[in-house]
C-alpha cells in the first residue's frame, strides 16, 4: 500500500540532545512537508521541500533542519537549540501543484 | 503572507443536525483547498479537495464549496452523527511568492452528541 510513515510514534528526548525524525513516503510525491502541532494552535509548518536537494524554512524553522537526499525520504532533526520541542510531529507529501496531501500518523516527541 | 482563519472554534451539535463550517483566506493565488479530519492523537485524513478552477466537491454526507475570489470556503455536514465528532482542518496550497508553501487554519473542534 502507498502512503506516508513516520517513525518513531514515540520520542523522548533529553536535555540538550538532536533527534531525528523519520519521514518516508512510496507515493512518489515530488513535495514533502513537516508541521509542529501544539495544543489549541493548530498546525504550524517547519520546513518544506518541492525537489530533491532543496528545502525551505517554514514559519517556525528555529531550532530544526532537515535534509533531502532522496525523493522518498525527509528527514527531521530537533536540534538542542529547539527550546521547546514537546509536540506532535507530522509529516505530509503532495505531488507539489494541485494535487491531495498525505499525511503520516505522526510522531509525538516529549523532553524528559 | 497567507493566513487561513477557521470560524467556528469549536461547535457542539445534537444528532441529526446539519452544520456548515468556515475557512477564510487572505491569499488568493491558491492552487486547491483541502479539507481534513483528524481524531485525537492521530494523523490527518483527506475529505475533500477542491482545485482553484472548481466551485464545489461532494462526498457522501459532505459537500464543501470555494470562493476563490472572497477568500471563503464552507464545508457543510448534513445528518451529523456521533462519529463525525473530530477536529475538522482546511488547509490551502500556495501559488504565487509562497509556491509550494501548504498553510492550515486552527481548526474546528466538533462534538455531535447522540
Amino acid at each position: 500500500d502507498g502512503g506516508i510513515t513516520q517513525s518513531p510514534k514515540y520520542l523522548f528526548r533529553k536535555e540538550g540532545q538532536n533527534v531525528t525524525l523519520s519521514c518516508e513516503q512510496n507515493l512518489n510525491h515530488d513535495a514533502m512537508y513537516w508541521y509542529r502541532q501544539d495544543p489549541g494552535q493548530g498546525l504550524r509548518l517547519i520546513y518544506y521541500s518541492q525537489i530533491v536537494n532543496d528545502f525551505q524554512k517554514g514559519d517556525i524553522a528555529e531550532g530544526y533542519s532537515v535534509s533531502r537526499e532522496k525523493k522518498e525520504s525527509f528527514p527531521l532533526t530537533v536540534t538542542s537549540a529547539q527550546k521547546n520541542p514537546t509536540a506532535f510531529y507530522l509529516c505530509a507529501s503532495t505531488t507539489g501543484r494541485g494535487t491531495e496531501a498525505f499525511f503520516g500518523q505522526g510522531t509525538r516527541l516529549t523532553v524528559v | 503572507k497567507q493566513e487561513v482563519t477557521q470560524i467556528p472554534a469549536a461547535l457542539s451539535v445534537p444528532e441529526g443536525e446539519n452544520l456548515v463550517l468556515n475557512c477564510s483566506f487572505t491569499d488568493s493565488a491558491i492552487y486547491n483547498l483541502q479539507w481534513f479530519r483528524q481524531d485525537p492523537g492521530k494523523g490527518l485524513t483527506s475529505l475533500l479537495l477542491i482545485q482553484s478552477s472548481q466551485r464545489e466537491q461532494t462526498s457522501g454526507r459532505l459537500n464543501a464549496s470555494l470562493d476563490k475570489s472572497s477568500g471563503r470556503s464552507t464545508l457543510y455536514i448534513a445528518a451529523s452523527q456521533p462519529g463525525d465528532s473530530a477536529t475538522y482542518l482546511c488547509a490551502v496550497l500556495n501559488g504565487g511568492t509562497s509556491y509550494g508553501k501548504l498553510t492550515f487554519g486552527q481548526g474546528t473542534i466538533l462534538t455531535v452528541h447522540p
